[in-house]
């Protein structure tokens, strides 16, 4: 099983600041198969990027995400308000699909 | 516009089992993989399994196996999950979601979550 630990755990920023959370694999994650979600309270998993760096329908391009191999990163450029949530790194490249523990990013 | 709703809250007394639906509608129910994830209280996200109807082709994650089976009904577009033998550690929201042609995949359409309780 590919165990993902992302870092750090809670991120404290401003609006307009720079947010960089990282997503480090147990092993080798073929093909860049890793997408990041965000997570609102009381809601669903949203789609942000898939295939490490893809950003998915209706993605503001201050989403991005990199990466390969075992370390792979999010940035969110300026911070919305409407992006302080919990972000979750998903590896789908080998069974069982698996999921980051998850970054919150709260308003400083 | 593909859209994910999938049944009501449940309560369910330790060792009982549960089926939770979830119906496509706006797309295709067949062509594509609908996984389980699952979100206990305060936690992270987990997954639980998928299956590709058209293939009638299912993968379970070996946490759940033996325990949880995902089946699909394509002249209704509704899948399904069945969890058996609970306990209060299966207290969840449990979600499904759609992802492409491959058992594992990401996932651009997710329902709005059913919360199991199981309590004595």
């Amino acid at each position: 099983e590919i165990v993902l630990t992302q870092s750090p755990g809670t991120l404290s920023l401003s609006p307009g600041e720079r947010a960089t959370l990282s997503c480090r694999a147990s092993q080798s994650v073929s093909n860049n198969y890793l997408a990041w979600y965000q997570q609102k309270p009381g809601q669903a998993p949203r789609l942000l990027i898939y295939g490490a760096s893809s950003r998915a329908t209706g993605i503001p391009d201050r989403f991005s995400g990199s990466g390969s191999g075992t370390d792979f990163t999010l940035t969110i450029s300026r911070l919305e308000p409407e992006d302080f949530a919990v972000y979750y790194c998903q590896q789908y490249d080998s069974s069982p699909v698996t999921f980051g523990q998850g970054t919150k990013v709260e308003i400083k | 516009q593909v859209q994910l709703v999938q049944s009501g809250a449940e309560v369910r007394k330790p060792g009982s089992s549960v089926r939770v639906s979830c119906k496509v509608s706006g797309g295709t129910l067949s062509g594509y993989v609908i996984s389980w994830v699952r979100q206990a209280p305060g936690q992270g996200l987990e997954w639980m399994g998928g299956i590709i109807p058209a293939l009638d082709t299912e993968k379970y994650s070996q946490k759940f196996q033996g325990r949880v089976t995902i089946t699909a009904d394509a002249s209704t577009s509704t899948a399904y999950m069945e969890l058996t033998s609970l306990t209060s550690k299966d207290t969840a929201v449990y979600y499904c979601a759609r992802g492409g042609w491959e058992l594992l995949h990401y996932f651009p359409y997710w329902g709005q979550g059913t919360l199991v309780t199981v309590s004595s």
